[in-house]
């Protein structure tokens, strides 16, 4: 079965600061992706970044890019030029591909609360 | 274009009460799914659907209900609620491979 863990329940940074958010993951696939998702107060889910497990390249959306070790089943999120809307829950989330059958199961993280501060 | 919207947004109810909730999608999407969030836990799948007329069983079904009559709209049905499912539900879809798109949840208490 997969797992996911994130091991910092709280994190906080300064406006305009860089943070990076940790997350590592158990599993025995071989294609899967990876997701971040953020939780403003509002509570709706928001994808902020996605990662296929065969692509190399790690992926950047504007200020926010991944660090993707597929050996060491890490996937940590870089948030740059950090601002007070980024403030929220941040989710890691798995999903075993379909080539490996069953269906787009998303195994969650516990999550992080990241606080930006003026 | 509303994405993925779910009624109502909140609720409570009495223990050994009755209650639907509604999801509705209008992106077409051949998957749905039902979540609960717990306080320090990430989303716990419930139940989920791969298409019209098709559930299945999550990491946590107990205790609920669903169907999928129609392709857009997903149900979830608790018969006799509990204070345990005192929790923030939500709803999701998604085509097969690609990313899950959320509604904005409803709270429910059970008192």
């Amino acid at each position: 079965a997969q797992t996911v863990t994130q091991s910092q329940p709280e994190m906080s940074v300064q406006e305009a600061e860089t943070v990076t958010l940790s997350c590592t993951y158990d599993t025995s696939e071989n294609n899967y992706y990876l997701f971040w998702y953020k939780q403003p107060p509002s509570r709706q889910m928001i994808l902020v970044i996605r990662q296929e497990a065969y692509k190399q390249q790690n992926a950047t959306e504007n200020r926010f890019s991944v660090n993707f070790q597929k050996a060491a089943k890490s996937f940590s999120l870089k948030i740059s030029d950090s601002q007070l809307g980024d403030t929220a829950m941040y989710f890691c989330a798995f999903m075993k591909s379909l080539i490996s059958g069953g269906y787009n199961k998303l195994i969650f993280g516990a999550g992080t609360r990241l606080a930006v501060h003026p | 274009n509303a994405g993925v919207t779910q009624t109502p947004k909140f609720r409570v109810l009495k223990t050994g009460q009755s209650m639907t909730l509604l999801c509705a999608q209008d992106m077409n999407h051949e998957y749905m799914y039902w979540y609960r969030q717990d306080p320090g836990m990430g989303l716990r799948l419930i139940h989920y659907s791969v298409g019209e007329g098709t559930t299945a069983k999550g990491e946590v079904p107990d205790g609920y209900n669903v169907s999928r009559l129609k392709k857009q709209n997903f149900l979830l049905g608790l018969e006799s609620a509990a204070p345990s499912q005192t929790s923030v539900y939500f709803c999701a879809s998604n085509e097969p491979g690609y990313e899950q798109y959320f509604g904005p949840g409803t709270r429910l208490t059970v008192t």
